[in-house]
């Protein structure tokens, strides 16, 4: 089946601009993952959303980070004003959740700020 | 909080050589333990997990014990090939007030040369 989908692939903005990156996550898949990998901070988790809740925000590094997902099933990760620091891939995952909780990853985004 | 050490690349070695790439990790309660795989150009794959104490991962020709005494989880393979060549990231999966999240180590370049 269908894995894991992310768009757009690549995206470039400049500084100040908003950008919006969108996930499709495996069919049935009640959990889902945002995570940020980038070159000075390796794979940084940033939020977790079971069914359409997310528990726990904290991880989103700053403010201008937020996440929503509807339906449960697609995920919209936006960036407000984005910064040069915010530069990475942006990882999605999802999983089954029970019993195997293996979280299947997508391709990613990547995000530039110039 | 949670984390996860892992040995620092890059790892260079010839093929059909022993491979150890060395985890440790820093967790409350009883995490699962996996490790990823990120080939050239690819996503982050599940190559291998445990879930409890002394429960023995393994696929691929890959193998990683979960031992709670000594907080490892060191990835293993008998004899490398080139086609192994990718980074391998070690990872534990945690539940906080019903917040689960992955925790990642910063991954390992492996290259194996023929």
């Amino acid at each position: 089946g269908a894995g894991v989908s992310q768009s757009p692939s690549n995206k470039v903005t400049e500084k100040g601009k908003d950008v919006e990156l969108r996930c499709d996550p495996i069919s049935g898949h009640t959990a889902l993952y945002w995570y940020r990998q980038s070159l000075g901070q390796g794979l940084e988790f940033l939020i977790y959303f079971q069914g359409n809740s997310a528990p726990d925000k904290s991880g989103l590094p700053s403010d201008r980070f937020s996440a929503e997902r509807t339906g449960g099933s697609v995920s919209t990760l936006t960036i407000q004003r984005t910064q040069q620091e915010d530069s990475a891939v942006y990882l999605c995952a999802s999983s089954l959740y029970y019993p195997t909780y293996e979280q299947f990853f997508g391709p990613g985004t990547r995000l530039t700020v110039l | 909080g949670d984390s996860v050490t892992q040995m620092e690349g890059p790892v260079t070695l010839s093929e059909e050589a022993f491979l150890t790439i060395n985890c440790t990790y820093t967790a409350t309660g009883y995490p699962s333990l996996f490790w990823y795989v990120q080939y050239p150009g690819e996503g982050l794959q599940l190559l291998l997990k445990a879930t409890k104490a002394d429960d023995k991962g393994s696929n691929k020709g890959f193998e990683a014990t979960y031992r709670k005494e000594t907080t490892s989880f060191h990835l293993e393979k008998g004899s490398v090939q080139v086609s192994d060549s990718a980074v391998y990231f070690c990872a534990l999966r945690t539940i906080n007030f019903g917040n689960e999240k992955l925790t990642f180590g910063t991954g390992t370049r492996l290259t194996i040369i023929p």
